[in-house]
């Protein structure tokens, strides 16, 4: 499978606690981008790297949310004491600079449950 | 302040009839617009894009129109089948925005055998 992959798929976590999800683009996409969904929204933009290079984060990732992209390749998001309302699908996304229009090609999202 | 609004969060259609899919913007600076189809607990896969230089696109049963002016654009799916059933998301960007994508809220389709 060539498409963009995370990890874990599912979890649950107690408020408080430190949650982090992985994501490995499509490999030559040099573009990576985190969203949240929630019930009945669509995605929302989070952040997206170039390379390793962070370039944009949104108003919605607060001081608690950290990605990282160290090699230009995976990305972790990390998410630090979380909170009921963090409960969402983390839906990871990548692209190719230059590539006709700007086409993203999301993973399969990884749902957090925080109880 | 939504920018991307898909105003039916829902629409019912007949196997064989065409599914029309509607989404409105308020940015001007909008200059490229997808749409994505989303299964329960899936993320959302690429369906069709269209760019402001165009006024449609085809690729087999789905077509994308884009009226700039109004901005308005809509999806058909002729003939629509029942695997069709999802929810279907509009999304714009801006040349500028690095690729970021806005979403409207999303229109679940469903399709009756």
């Amino acid at each position: 499978d060539t498409g963009v992959s995370q990890d874990p798929r599912h979890k649950i976590t107690k408020r408080g606690q430190n949650v982090t999800f992985r994501c490995d683009p499509i490999s030559e996409h040099n573009r990576l981008y985190w969203y949240r969904q929630t019930l009945g929204q669509g995605p929302e933009f989070l952040t997206y790297f170039q390379n390793e290079a962070q370039l944009e984060k949104s108003r919605l990732l607060s001081d608690r949310f950290s990605a990282e992209r160290p090699k230009g390749s995976f990305s972790t998001l990390e998410i630090q004491r979380t909170e009921q309302g963090d409960s969402a699908m983390y839906l990871c996304a990548s692209s190719l600079m230059g590539s006709s229009g700007n086409t993203i090609y999301f993973g399969e999202g990884s749902w957090l449950t925080v109880v | 302040d939504q920018q991307v609004k898909q105003n039916s969060p829902s629409l019912s259609v007949q196997e064989g009839r065409i599914s029309i899919l509607n989404c409105d913007y308020t940015n001007s600076m909008f200059d490229y617009f997808l749409w994505y189809k989303k299964y329960p607990a899936e993320g959302p896969t690429f369906l069709i894009s269209i760019s402001s230089i165009k006024d449609k696109n085809e690729d087999g049963r789905f077509t994308v129109f884009l009226n700039k002016s109004a901005k308005h654009l809509s999806l058909h799916i002729v003939p629509s089948q029942p695997g069709d059933s999802a929810v279907y998301f509009c999304a714009a960007s801006e040349k500028t925005s690095g690729s970021r994508l806005t979403f409207g809220e999303g229109t679940q389709l469903t399709v009756n055998p």
